[in-house]
């Protein structure tokens, strides 16, 4: 499958806890994108790569949030001190090139108790 | 006012029936436009791209009005396949990217 691939799909925490996500992209695609989806809502924008440059941020991801895509490749979402507000779908999404289509992942459920 | 709206339904229509979906958004600067389809507990995929001149892709025509603002989505023959959610996605630039909240469309037998 050479789609975009996410792990963990599903993440049960305690609040306060950590935790990170992984996306894989497609492999000639130099732009990622992460989302946060609510049920009965759109995808909202987090933050968005070109290589490993992280060039945007939205102002919901607040600094508990961070995000890494060092060799240009794969990228991490981390959660420090996790809310229950931050339940929610992280989405991953790639691109091969600004103005084309986006192509996403399965998500990671991110369930906080 | 929400950057781009739409009727979140649900539309419930017969299968065969034809349904059409709008999207409105504010940004006149925009400039691409898509429509993707979300299922259940699944990831948004890309249903088609909207060009200024309208385009077909086999039951689907997606049209864009650049004066009013607004995307449309068109399915004729709708399908019981066809239950979704369907999502306008607007954007203006590489990171300026807008979800609506999506239209939910349940087809019947």
């Amino acid at each position: 499958d050479t789609g975009v691939s996410q792990d963990p799909r599903h993440k049960i925490t305690k609040r306060g806890q950590n935790v990170t996500f992984r996306c894989d992209p497609i492999s000639e695609h130099n732009r990622l994108y992460w989302y946060r989806q609510t049920l009965g809502q759109g995808p909202e924008f987090l933050t968005y790569f070109q290589n490993e440059a992280q060039l945007e941020k939205s102002r919901l991801l607040s600094d508990r949030f961070s995000a890494e895509r060092p060799k240009g490749s794969f990228s991490t979402l981390e959660i420090q001190r996790t809310e229950q507000g931050d339940s929610a779908m992280y989405l991953c999404a790639s691109s091969p090139q600004a103005g084309l289509e986006q192509y996403f992942g399965p998500g990671t459920r991110l369930t906080v108790t | 006012r929400k950057e781009v709206e739409q009727d979140p339904g649900p539309f419930n229509v017969p299968e065969g029936a034809t349904v059409a979906f709008n999207c409105t958004y504010s940004n006149s600067a925009s400039q691409s436009f898509f429509w993707y389809r979300q299922d259940c507990r699944k990831e948004p995929k890309l249903l088609m791209s909207v060009y200024s001149s309208g385009n077909e892709d086999g039951r689907f025509t997606a049209q864009l009005n650049r004066a009013s603002q607004y995307i449309s989505l068109l399915i004729r023959d709708s399908k019981l396949s066809d239950s979704a959610t369907y999502l306008c996605v607007v954007r203006s630039s590489a990171s300026k990217i807008i979800f609506g909240s999506g239209t939910r469309l349940s087809i019947r037998p």
